[in-house]
């Protein structure tokens, strides 16, 4: 079973932020939050991982809380290319890598 | 980052042939390697896990002398579908992995036919 849960499905417009929550409240110490996405028919995408710290790449920002039960991505400036499945998990490299149902993302004009 | 390369894209088979997948970690050592399989809209299934060198472990409902997994490197796997039938035909994704880190093929589309 995976160990984050998502809401199925996200609106947002586009030039607006997208922020999709995870709830990962079973989370190890040892264990990242990896943030991947699904454009249909692909491999998923890398975007961001974080272990306890607040990170931030050219794509995304990842913010986690401070008990790290819950994490947050932040796509600051959506665009229609960002509609895609997204997929939080928790890794460590010494379990499973399994994915949940993911958040999927529909950004519109 | 770092790349992993899955091969073939997409194949075509007749019932009762095997096709081999490749999954190859291009410039690093794998340590694990995952297969996943995606049924249309739905989310990757886990099929199995290979540690190089050793047997890979297979989810449960997963048979494993129907999808054969050798990792006989750290930088090659295989998923060989064995006595393909119609109902195995869905996209295959693998990932690589080296320590907390995972990278995922661009995935091989297999229709059964």
């Amino acid at each position: 079973d995976a160990k984050t849960t998502q809401p199925p499905s996200m609106d947002c417009a586009e030039g607006r932020a997208a922020n999709l929550p995870c709830n990962h409240s079973t989370i190890s110490g040892n264990e990242y939050v990896y943030w991947y996405r699904q454009i249909h028919s692909q491999g998923p995408q890398y975007i961001i991982h974080g272990l306890k710290n607040n990170e931030t790449n050219e794509m995304a920002s990842l913010i986690i809380t401070e008990d790290r039960k819950s994490s947050t991505l932040i796509l600051p400036h959506a665009t229609l290319r960002d509609t895609a499945v997204y997929y939080c998990i928790v890794y460590s490299g010494y379990s499973t890598l399994t994915f949940g149902k993911g958040t999927m993302l529909l950004v519109s004009p | 980052g770092a790349v992993v390369s899955q091969h073939p894209s997409r194949v075509i088979c007749k019932s009762g042939t095997s096709v081999k997948i490749e999954c190859r970690s291009l410039d690093f050592q794998a340590t694990t390697m995952f297969w996943y399989r995606q049924f249309p809209k739905k989310s990757l299934m886990l099929m199995a896990t290979s540690n190089e060198g050793s047997k890979a472990t297979y989810e449960q409902g997963v048979e494993k002398d129907k999808f054969l997994i050798n990792h006989a490197s750290l930088t090659l796997s295989t998923l060989t579908v064995t006595s393909a039938h119609p109902e195995d035909s869905s996209f295959y994704i693998c990932s690589a992995t080296q320590g907390p880190e995972a990278f995922f093929g661009q995935g091989t589309r297999l229709t059964v036919v």
